[in-house]
Protein backbone atom coordinates (compact mmCIF):
# COMPACT_ATOMS: atom_id res chain seq x y z
CA UNK A 1 0.00 0.00 0.00
CA UNK A 2 1.52 3.58 -0.94
CA UNK A 3 2.29 6.18 2.13
CA UNK A 4 0.99 9.83 2.14
CA UNK A 5 3.46 11.55 -0.97
CA UNK A 6 4.27 15.00 -0.19
CA UNK A 7 5.79 17.41 -2.73
CA UNK A 8 8.48 19.11 -2.74
CA UNK A 9 10.95 17.58 -0.29
CA UNK A 10 12.53 21.15 0.72
CA UNK A 11 11.82 24.63 -0.47
CA UNK A 12 13.66 27.75 -0.42
CA UNK A 13 12.27 31.00 -0.75
CA UNK A 14 12.29 34.82 0.32
CA UNK A 15 9.81 36.55 2.20
CA UNK A 16 7.36 37.49 0.64
CA UNK A 17 7.76 35.25 -1.95
CA UNK A 18 4.40 32.62 -1.91
CA UNK A 19 4.91 28.96 -2.00
CA UNK A 20 2.87 25.55 -2.15
CA UNK A 21 2.87 22.78 -1.04
CA UNK A 22 1.07 19.15 -2.34
CA UNK A 23 -0.21 15.98 -0.73
CA UNK A 24 -1.65 12.85 -1.84
CA UNK A 25 -3.04 10.89 0.76
CA UNK A 26 -3.24 7.10 0.95
CA UNK A 27 -6.52 5.74 -1.39
CA UNK A 28 -9.13 6.04 0.24
CA UNK A 29 -8.54 7.66 3.35
CA UNK A 30 -11.48 10.00 3.87
CA UNK A 31 -9.41 12.55 6.36
CA UNK A 32 -6.38 15.13 5.11
CA UNK A 33 -4.46 16.69 7.85
CA UNK A 34 -2.20 19.64 7.37
CA UNK A 35 0.70 20.10 10.12
CA UNK A 36 3.30 22.42 10.58
CA UNK A 37 6.58 21.25 12.86
CA UNK A 38 8.54 24.20 13.46
CA UNK A 39 12.14 23.03 15.16
CA UNK A 40 12.13 21.79 18.19
CA UNK A 41 8.44 21.56 18.37
CA UNK A 42 6.06 18.72 18.06
CA UNK A 43 3.80 19.33 14.75
CA UNK A 44 1.01 22.04 14.73
CA UNK A 45 -2.56 21.03 13.59
CA UNK A 46 -3.15 24.00 10.90
CA UNK A 47 -6.36 22.14 8.94
CA UNK A 48 -7.89 19.61 8.76
CA UNK A 49 -10.10 18.44 5.67
CA UNK A 50 -12.89 15.28 6.25
CA UNK A 51 -13.73 14.41 2.14
CA UNK A 52 -13.43 18.13 0.39
CA UNK A 53 -15.35 19.54 3.72
CA UNK A 54 -13.24 21.53 6.17
CA UNK A 55 -13.76 20.41 9.52
CA UNK A 56 -11.23 22.27 11.68
CA UNK A 57 -9.19 25.56 10.55
CA UNK A 58 -8.87 27.00 13.93
CA UNK A 59 -4.74 27.74 13.76
CA UNK A 60 -4.89 28.33 9.94
CA UNK A 61 -2.99 31.97 10.17
CA UNK A 62 -6.05 32.67 7.18
CA UNK A 63 -4.69 36.16 6.44
CA UNK A 64 -1.53 34.31 4.23
CA UNK A 65 -2.24 30.42 4.74
CA UNK A 66 -4.98 29.14 2.50
CA UNK A 67 -5.47 24.81 1.72
CA UNK A 68 -7.64 23.25 -1.03
CA UNK A 69 -8.88 20.30 -1.03
CA UNK A 70 -10.69 19.58 -4.66
CA UNK A 71 -12.37 16.38 -4.84
CA UNK A 72 -11.56 15.11 -1.49
CA UNK A 73 -8.32 13.35 -2.73
CA UNK A 74 -5.21 15.69 -3.41
CA UNK A 75 -4.02 18.72 -1.18
CA UNK A 76 -2.56 21.85 -1.50
CA UNK A 77 -1.53 24.14 1.08
CA UNK A 78 -0.29 27.67 0.07
CA UNK A 79 1.78 30.90 1.85
CA UNK A 80 1.59 33.99 0.40
CA UNK A 81 3.19 35.97 1.23
CA UNK A 82 5.84 34.10 3.03
CA UNK A 83 7.61 35.46 6.72
CA UNK A 84 10.59 34.31 8.07
CA UNK A 85 8.58 32.68 11.04
CA UNK A 86 6.84 30.25 8.94
CA UNK A 87 10.17 28.36 8.31
CA UNK A 88 9.22 24.63 9.58
CA UNK A 89 8.49 21.10 7.94
CA UNK A 90 4.96 20.68 6.93
CA UNK A 91 3.47 17.83 7.43
CA UNK A 92 0.19 15.86 5.79
CA UNK A 93 -1.45 12.94 7.28
CA UNK A 94 -4.10 11.16 6.42
CA UNK A 95 -7.07 8.46 8.14
CA UNK A 96 -10.15 7.16 7.63
CA UNK A 97 -13.22 8.23 8.43
CA UNK A 98 -13.77 7.61 11.87
CA UNK A 99 -12.51 9.37 14.94
CA UNK A 100 -9.68 7.67 16.90
CA UNK A 101 -8.27 6.06 13.51
CA UNK A 102 -4.48 5.89 12.90
CA UNK A 103 -3.19 8.98 11.62
CA UNK A 104 -0.61 8.09 8.27
CA UNK A 105 2.43 10.93 8.04
CA UNK A 106 4.12 11.70 4.52
CA UNK A 107 7.81 12.45 4.61
CA UNK A 108 7.44 16.06 5.10
CA UNK A 109 8.21 19.39 3.27
CA UNK A 110 10.94 21.26 4.87
CA UNK A 111 9.96 24.90 4.45
CA UNK A 112 13.41 27.43 4.46
CA UNK A 113 12.32 31.28 3.95
CA UNK A 114 15.31 33.65 4.25
CA UNK B 1 -7.48 22.84 26.30
CA UNK B 2 -5.44 19.56 25.66
CA UNK B 3 -1.89 19.36 25.95
CA UNK B 4 0.88 17.12 26.33
CA UNK B 5 4.60 17.64 28.00
CA UNK B 6 7.65 15.49 27.44
CA UNK B 7 11.09 15.40 29.14
CA UNK B 8 13.71 17.14 27.46
CA UNK B 9 15.94 15.75 25.84
CA UNK B 10 18.65 14.59 24.23
CA UNK B 11 18.48 11.42 25.84
CA UNK B 12 22.09 9.80 25.52
CA UNK B 13 21.90 5.90 26.35
CA UNK B 14 24.46 3.02 25.37
CA UNK B 15 23.09 -0.15 23.58
CA UNK B 16 21.55 -2.19 26.17
CA UNK B 17 20.69 0.21 28.69
CA UNK B 18 16.99 0.64 30.15
CA UNK B 19 14.89 3.75 28.63
CA UNK B 20 12.25 6.33 29.65
CA UNK B 21 10.60 8.95 28.21
CA UNK B 22 8.20 10.36 30.65
CA UNK B 23 4.91 11.99 29.24
CA UNK B 24 2.06 13.53 30.95
CA UNK B 25 -0.88 14.99 30.11
CA UNK B 26 -4.02 17.45 30.27
CA UNK B 27 -7.22 16.66 28.39
CA UNK B 28 -11.07 17.64 28.64
CA UNK B 29 -12.65 14.19 28.11
CA UNK B 30 -11.62 10.83 27.46
CA UNK B 31 -7.93 10.96 25.50
CA UNK B 32 -6.34 8.00 23.24
CA UNK B 33 -2.67 8.46 23.98
CA UNK B 34 -0.48 7.40 21.44
CA UNK B 35 3.53 7.86 21.05
CA UNK B 36 5.00 8.29 17.62
CA UNK B 37 8.52 8.03 16.38
CA UNK B 38 10.66 9.96 13.92
CA UNK B 39 13.91 8.81 12.30
CA UNK B 40 16.20 10.80 10.77
CA UNK B 41 14.54 12.15 7.57
CA UNK B 42 11.40 10.61 7.75
CA UNK B 43 7.55 11.21 8.26
CA UNK B 44 5.86 10.18 11.85
CA UNK B 45 5.17 6.71 12.09
CA UNK B 46 2.89 5.86 14.91
CA UNK B 47 5.07 3.66 17.90
CA UNK B 48 1.85 2.12 19.71
CA UNK B 49 -1.41 3.64 21.11
CA UNK B 50 -3.54 3.37 24.33
CA UNK B 51 -7.29 3.99 23.98
CA UNK B 52 -8.27 3.55 27.16
CA UNK B 53 -7.18 3.78 31.20
CA UNK B 54 -5.13 1.18 32.30
CA UNK B 55 -4.31 -0.26 28.68
CA UNK B 56 -0.85 -0.77 27.82
CA UNK B 57 0.17 -0.21 23.95
CA UNK B 58 3.69 -2.44 22.98
CA UNK B 59 5.41 -2.62 19.71
CA UNK B 60 8.76 -3.39 18.84
CA UNK B 61 10.47 -3.82 22.25
CA UNK B 62 8.43 -0.71 23.57
CA UNK B 63 5.78 -0.29 25.91
CA UNK B 64 3.42 2.51 27.64
CA UNK B 65 0.79 2.36 30.14
CA UNK B 66 -2.08 4.55 30.53
CA UNK B 67 -2.46 5.97 33.97
CA UNK B 68 -5.71 7.66 34.50
CA UNK B 69 -4.65 8.72 38.20
CA UNK B 70 -1.52 10.34 37.24
CA UNK B 71 -1.83 11.15 33.56
CA UNK B 72 0.83 10.13 32.13
CA UNK B 73 1.70 7.69 29.47
CA UNK B 74 5.52 6.98 29.86
CA UNK B 75 7.84 5.19 27.50
CA UNK B 76 9.52 2.10 28.43
CA UNK B 77 11.86 -0.37 26.70
CA UNK B 78 14.32 -2.86 28.38
CA UNK B 79 16.79 -2.94 26.02
CA UNK B 80 17.94 -0.33 23.57
CA UNK B 81 19.83 -0.32 20.16
CA UNK B 82 21.39 2.27 17.90
CA UNK B 83 18.45 1.81 15.58
CA UNK B 84 16.25 3.28 17.94
CA UNK B 85 18.17 6.74 17.36
CA UNK B 86 15.43 9.27 16.77
CA UNK B 87 12.87 11.79 18.17
CA UNK B 88 9.55 10.20 20.10
CA UNK B 89 6.59 12.31 20.36
CA UNK B 90 3.68 12.05 22.63
CA UNK B 91 0.43 12.81 21.28
CA UNK B 92 -3.44 12.60 22.60
CA UNK B 93 -6.52 13.17 20.67
CA UNK B 94 -9.93 13.28 22.45
CA UNK B 95 -11.70 13.43 19.08
CA UNK B 96 -9.89 13.57 15.74
CA UNK B 97 -6.99 16.26 16.20
CA UNK B 98 -3.92 15.12 17.49
CA UNK B 99 -2.44 17.29 20.28
CA UNK B 100 1.62 16.84 20.43
CA UNK B 101 4.31 17.21 22.50
CA UNK B 102 7.61 18.82 21.75
CA UNK B 103 9.13 15.63 21.03
CA UNK B 104 12.62 13.83 23.41
CA UNK B 105 15.44 12.99 21.04
CA UNK B 106 16.67 9.51 21.91
CA UNK B 107 20.61 8.81 21.21
CA UNK B 108 22.00 5.30 21.42
CA UNK B 109 25.36 4.35 21.60
CA UNK B 110 27.69 1.49 20.74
Amino acid sequence: EAGVAQSPRYKIIEKRQSVAFWCNPISGHATLYWYQQILGQGPKLLIQFQNNGVVDDSQLPKDRFSAERLKGVDSTLKIQPAKLEDSAVYLCASSLERAGNEQFFGPGTRLTVL
Amino acid sequence: GNSVTQMEGPVTLSEEAFLTINCTYTATGYPSLFWYVQYPGEGLQLLLKATKADDKGSNKGFEATYRKETTSFHLEKGSVQVSDSAVYFCALTVTSTLTFGKGTMLLVSP
